[in-house]
């Protein structure tokens, strides 16, 4: 089946520290891609579509300038927490979907950022 | 998006079949319906997807009532392992849509 890789699985760094964060479709091509977070006991949240070759769209609320995303390939796309804080804190997890006007989404593992 | 209403928990005996209800009484003709489920600490697992019919697959048994108002995702012999978080979504077929994340259902197997 189709799947979606994520990396890293964990990070830890300290406040004011810039986190990227990759997802790759592994065996299909995604022109679109998901960006979600996560807070302890909480439901995902969608922060951002990410666009093959176009700028992403961020939910409300959601600050473009402090989580940076670029989808430069159809198997790739990234998200960078910049200047992170420890409110940045939180599991991200990205998601794509195969071709296919039905087809489930698949999503990766998720990265857990603890900010210190 | 048609918005889904699910308990907020359930329990179910190791061994015995997990019946999970979800409601959708607003879903339209061109909405699917789909589960996932979240293990502690990890992304969403897709277990099944369908439209109008019934459906199944080496997971579990998705019930479509025939007013589609309605849905249950049936896990035959639940284990251990079956304990997660389950979401269920309706959504519009289409490419770049993204699917929106209700509570869920907090289902516990209980030995």
């Amino acid at each position: 089946g189709a799947v979606v890789s994520q990396h890293p699985s964990r990070v830890i760094c300290k406040s004011g520290t810039s986190v990227k964060i990759e997802c790759r479709s592994l065996d299909f091509q995604a022109t679109t891609m998901f960006w979600y977070r996560q807070f302890p006991k909480q439901s995902l949240m969608l922060m951002a579509t990410s666009n093959e070759g176009s700028k992403a769209t961020y939910e409300q609320g959601v600050e473009k300038d402090k989580f940076l995303i670029n989808h430069a390939s159809l198997t790739l796309s990234t998200l960078t927490v910049t200047s992170a804080h420890p409110e940045d804190s939180s599991f991200y997890i990205c998601s794509a979907r195969p071709g296919g006007s039905n087809q489930p989404q698949h999503f990766g593992d998720g990265t857990r950022l603890s900010i210190l | 998006d048609a918005k889904t209403t699910q308990p907020p928990s359930m329990d179910c005996a190791e061994g015995r079949a997990a019946n999970l209800p979800c409601n959708h009484s607003t879903i339209s003709g061109n909405e699917y319906v789909y589960w996932y489920r979240q293990i502690h600490s990890q992304g969403p697992q897709y277990i099944i997807h369908g439209l109008k019919n019934n459906e199944t697959n080496e997971m579990a048994s998705l019930i479509i009532t025939e007013d589609r108002k309605s849905s249950t995702l049936i896990l035959p012999h639940a284990t251990l392992r079956d304990t997660a978080v389950y979401y269920c979504i309706v959504r519009v077929g289409g490419y770049g849509q993204n699917f929106v994340f209700g509570p869920g259902t907090r289902l516990s197997v209980l030995p």
